[in-house]
């Protein structure tokens, strides 16, 4: 299995513009997580979702963040408007049973300018 | 509140040294605990998993061991290798609630030196 693949790797955009970030978890993983890394506040849990559906959305920031599970092989997470402050890295993980080993994705880092 | 802490933030050690990192929790309700390696501008690997049952694990020249009672845990590295410099995070699992989430210390950077 070529593990958890996410895309874009590096994002650039201006303040304001939509980003959307694409996450594909490994094959047969029932769980899945998007995370936030920054240097001031580490690595936080922003989401994550079961069998397609979101379960604890508690560490999204706000409003501006959404993210979807269409179905169990692919997910995004959206910023619109895009912030300064939003620039970080953003991980996506995957794992079998919610009590396993998440598989880290290589992350988005994302800058916004 | 679980908070998780990995002292110390940086430790550079020579190479073939033995090492300790380690991390602590201030909830003992855990359900496992999770070791990673995160390299400069890469992902995360998972090193090991320590169930809340148990109290150490070990893999190759990594040994983790976990003492949920005093909430505290360490990863144990033998003869270290430059290829070994990375930053090392440590994760628990809550026992009750959201327990898919997993919650992450600031992490441990690691250099060997030749």
């Amino acid at each position: 299995d070529a593990g958890v693949i996410q895309s874009p790797r590096h994002e650039v955009t201006e303040m304001g513009q939509e980003v959307t970030l694409r996450c594909k978890p490994i094959s047969g993983h029932d769980y899945l997580f998007w995370y936030r890394q920054t240097m001031m506040r580490g690595l936080e849990l922003l989401i994550y979702f079961n069998n397609n559906v979101p379960i604890d959305d508690s560490g999204m920031p706000e409003d501006r963040f959404s993210a979807k599970m269409p179905n169990a092989s692919f997910s995004t997470l959206k910023i619109q408007p895009s912030e300064p402050r939003d620039s970080a890295v953003y991980f996506c993980a995957s794992s079998l049973g919610h009590n396993n080993e998440q598989f880290f994705g290589p992350g988005t880092r994302l800058t916004v300018l | 509140k679980q908070e998780v802490t990995q002292i110390p933030a940086a430790l550079s050690v020579p190479e073939g040294e033995n090492l300790v990192l380690n991390c602590s929790f201030t909830d003992s309700a855990i359900y496992n605990l999770q070791w990673f390696r995160q390299d400069p501008g890469k992902g995360l690997t998972s090193l090991l998993l320590i169930q809340s049952s148990q109290r150490e694990q070990t893999s190759g020249r990594l040994n983790a061991s976990l003492d949920k009672s005093s909430g505290r845990s360490t990863l144990y590295i033998a003869a270290s290798q430059p290829g070994d410099s990375a930053t090392y995070l440590c994760a628990v699992r809550l026992l009750s609630g959201n327990t898919g989430k997993l919650i992450f210390g600031q992490g441990t950077t690691l250099q060997v030196k030749p």
